[in-house]
């Protein structure tokens, strides 16, 4: 079964301090990837997804960077943080290309989740 | 974009059956509607995807009409252990860009 990894589960930086948060999956190859956060009370915004080996989107300027170094790793970055970093980060898998048939391609957005990191800048 | 609009907060009691609509007036032709749950401090888990029709799984049903342009997730017999943040998630055509979950709807379940 597939099962998916991040770490570290809390962290409490400074403002200004770099960031690197890790993600794995196993038993599966070639996911999609994608990094979320979530503030307070509030929906996933997502920050970056990835379909293969060095392929990043981003879909939020931002000071975070995101990369894939291996098929199931995804690793999240930012050389200096800021207060605003703070939030719950998640990341997560899908299978990748697309439900349905060959003519009438369908997108399916079956994504399993991590536990998630929750990040604190002070 | 795919806007979501959902309740923001429901209440149920134990036994009963919880349906929670989401209105999705911009979906793209050739999307699911996706529904997770999630409990604080935990990665959301999926629950049922559609795509016309009524889908239904051992957790819940998905109830979609012909226009697609609402969705309605049915759980059946809540339990407390059902209290829970609930997002419908809808792409937009060919691409994960602005995959967005809304503010989600808090299900609330009283004894």
């Amino acid at each position: 079964s597939q099962t998916i990894h991040q770490w570290p589960a809390t962290l409490v930086q400074p403002v200004g301090s770099p960031l690197s948060l890790e993600c794995t999956v196993e038993g599966t190859s070639n996911p999609n990837l994608y990094w979320y956060r979530q503030a307070a009370g509030r929906g996933l915004q997502l920050l970056f997804y990835s379909v293969g080996i060095g392929q990043i989107s981003s879909e939020v300027p931002q000071n975070l960077s995101a990369s894939r170094p291996q098929d199931r790793q995804f690793i999240l970055s930012s050389k200096k943080l800021l207060l605003s970093d703070s939030g719950f980060y998640l990341c997560a898998w899908s299978v990748p290309g697309l439900a349905g048939g060959l003519f009438e391609p369908i997108i399916s957005y079956e994504q399993y989740f991590g536990p998630g990191t929750r990040l604190t800048v002070t | 974009l795919a806007k979501t609009t959902q309740p923001i907060s429901m209440d149920s009691y134990e036994g009963q059956e919880v349906n929670i609509t989401c209105s999705h007036n911009n979906i793209a032709t050739n999307d699911y509607i996706t529904w997770y749950q999630q409990f604080p401090s935990q990665g959301p888990r999926f629950i049922i995807q559609g795509y016309k029709t009524k889908v239904t799984n051992e957790v819940a049903s998905l109830f979609i009409p012909a226009d697609r342009k609402s969705s309605t997730l049915s759980l059946p017999r809540v339990s407390l252990s059902d209290t829970a943040v609930y997002y419908c998630l809808v792409g937009i055509s060919g691409s994960a860009r602005q995959l967005t979950f809304g503010s989600g709807t808090q299900l609330t379940v009283l004894p």
